[in-house]
């Protein structure tokens, strides 16, 4: 079974802190994703990786940045956060298969900025 | 521009009844899936979909694959309340990512 875990369930932060969001997958897999879900709004890509130490922009990236030093981990970074910031993130990781792209979702952060 | 469609956006119906929900997608492709979103909760992945024609069954729930008409449907049968969650189609567009629609939120009513 894969197998993708986050850090934390909920998170309550103040503005301007600078917030880590930690993701594991356990399944060896290539590609890992950052969403952010906003009710309706639906789910929104932030960044993604494709192997250890790439990254690519996402349609919402700004005010995001993103690290993966290991293969299963990849980390998503507020560097200050702000209320608009106050969301539900989801984390979720596929292989590099061409054609076959089924991504498996971690069970969500969701933050809250004050 | 990728775009993915859902409809309706809500839905509530009542137990016993059939429903489908509709997912269009701007482009081509022939890799679709499905998910369901319980309330607070994460995604979970019901149905792979690989080619045109492709249809697959899980319960009173059946997904199909259209590629020309760049339709996929995920149709309901006699309807039971633990059917009620969000459902996502997402689409494969060559791109390493998947295209997620806007979800149709299913509501049972008994």
């Amino acid at each position: 079974d894969v197998k993708v875990t986050q850090s934390s369930r909920y998170l309550v932060k103040r503005t301007g802190e600078k917030v880590f969001l930690e993701c594991v997958q356990d399944m060896d897999h290539e590609n890992m994703f950052w969403y952010r879900q906003d009710p309706g709004l639906g789910l929104r890509l932030i960044y993604f990786s494709y192997d250890v130490k790439m990254k690519e922009k996402g349609d919402i990236p700004e005010g995001y940045s993103v690290s993966r030093e290991k293969k299963e981990r990849f980390s998503l970074i507020l560097e200050s956060a702000s209320t608009n910031q106050t969301s539900m993130y989801l984390c979720a990781s596929s292989f590099s298969v061409r054609g076959y792209n089924e991504q498996f979702f971690g069970p969500g952060t969701r933050l809250t900025v004050l | 521009e990728l775009k993915v469609e859902q409809n309706p956006l809500f839905l509530s119906m009542q137990e016993g009844k059939n429903y489908t929900i509709y997912c269009n997608y701007s482009t081509t492709s022939d890799r679709l899936y499905w998910y369901r979103q319980d309330p607070g909760k994460s995604l979970e992945s019901l149905f792979v979909l690989l080619s045109n024609g492709a249809v697959k069954q899980e319960g009173r729930l059946m997904a199909s694959l259209d590629t020309k008409a760049r339709l996929s449907t995920l149709h309901i049968t006699a309807a039971v309340h633990d059917l009620s969650a969000t459902y996502f189609c997402a689409v494969d567009f060559g791109n390493e990512k998947l295209t997620f629609g806007t979800g149709t939120r299913l509501t049972i009513i008994p």
